[in-house]
């Protein structure tokens, strides 16, 4: 059974970045991974997808601003110049052939 | 454009059942994977449950399995969630997604409550 580790909170500066960690559970640090923004009230958004590799695919009208990177088990999220509208759960997903998992969301808050 | 919109939430009580409906346009629904996932007040996300493109291979979360049922009918283009033996721990916003050609979740509908008690 897969394991999504998210810390459950970070916060930074308006117009600064924010890098965003899922760890993968061990024997799992070639998954792929997909990102997802939960602005609050709304419905979850699918950002991108995130191989091991770090090549990373986004989803229509995602905005430049949103990036990905891997190391090991660790797969990253990076948001650059945060704007108000940032501020969001995101979460992680990852899945095998009979299951699908989400890691616990990390909470950013804009300052 | 690629929609989903579900409908069917509501109040139930403990151990009654409610139907879900997750009506899907703007793509080719048949030949797409189709997923459930819930949110219980102040949680994240769950998965719930999956169904292949045809409605051949389902799948369930352990916590529902026995108890609901996915399924879907690619005339009408149309995904359910037939929920029964409900429980109080089912109450959550019950999303349904679409599974892009990489597996992740790449479009969610707005989502529908389920409340029981």
């Amino acid at each position: 059974q897969p394991v999504l580790t998210q810390s459950s909170s970070a916060s930074a500066s308006l117009g600064s970045s924010v890098k965003l960690t899922c760890t993968l559970s061990s024997g799992r640090s070639t998954s792929i991974i997909a990102w997802h923004q939960q602005q609050p009230g709304k419905a979850p958004r699918y950002l991108m997808n995130l191989e091991s590799s770090g090549n990373y695919n986004k989803g229509s009208g995602v905005s430049d601003r949103f990036s990905g990177s891997s190391s090991g088990a660790d797969r990253y999220l990076t948001i650059s110049n945060l704007q108000s509208e940032d501020e969001a759960d995101y979460y992680c997903e990852t899945w095998d052939t009979n299951t699908r998992l989400f890691g616990g969301g990390t909470k950013l808050t804009v300052l | 454009e690629v929609q989903l919109l579900e409908s069917g939430g509501g109040s139930g009580q403990p151990g009654g059942s409610l139907r879900l409906s997750c009506a899907a346009s703007g793509f080719t629904f048949n030949t797409y994977a189709m997923i459930w996932v819930r949110q219980a007040p102040g949680r994240g996300l769950e998965w719930v449950s999956s169904i292949d493109s045809s409605g051949a291979y389902t799948y369930y979360a352990d916590s529902v399995k026995g108890r609901f049922t996915i399924s879907r009918d690619n005339f009408k283009t149309t995904l359910y969630l037939q929920m029964n033996s409900l429980r109080a721990d089912d109450t959550a916003v019950y999303f349904c997604a679409r599974l892009g050609r990489s597996s992740n979740s790449d479009h969610w509908g707005q989502g529908t409550l389920v409340t029981v008690s």
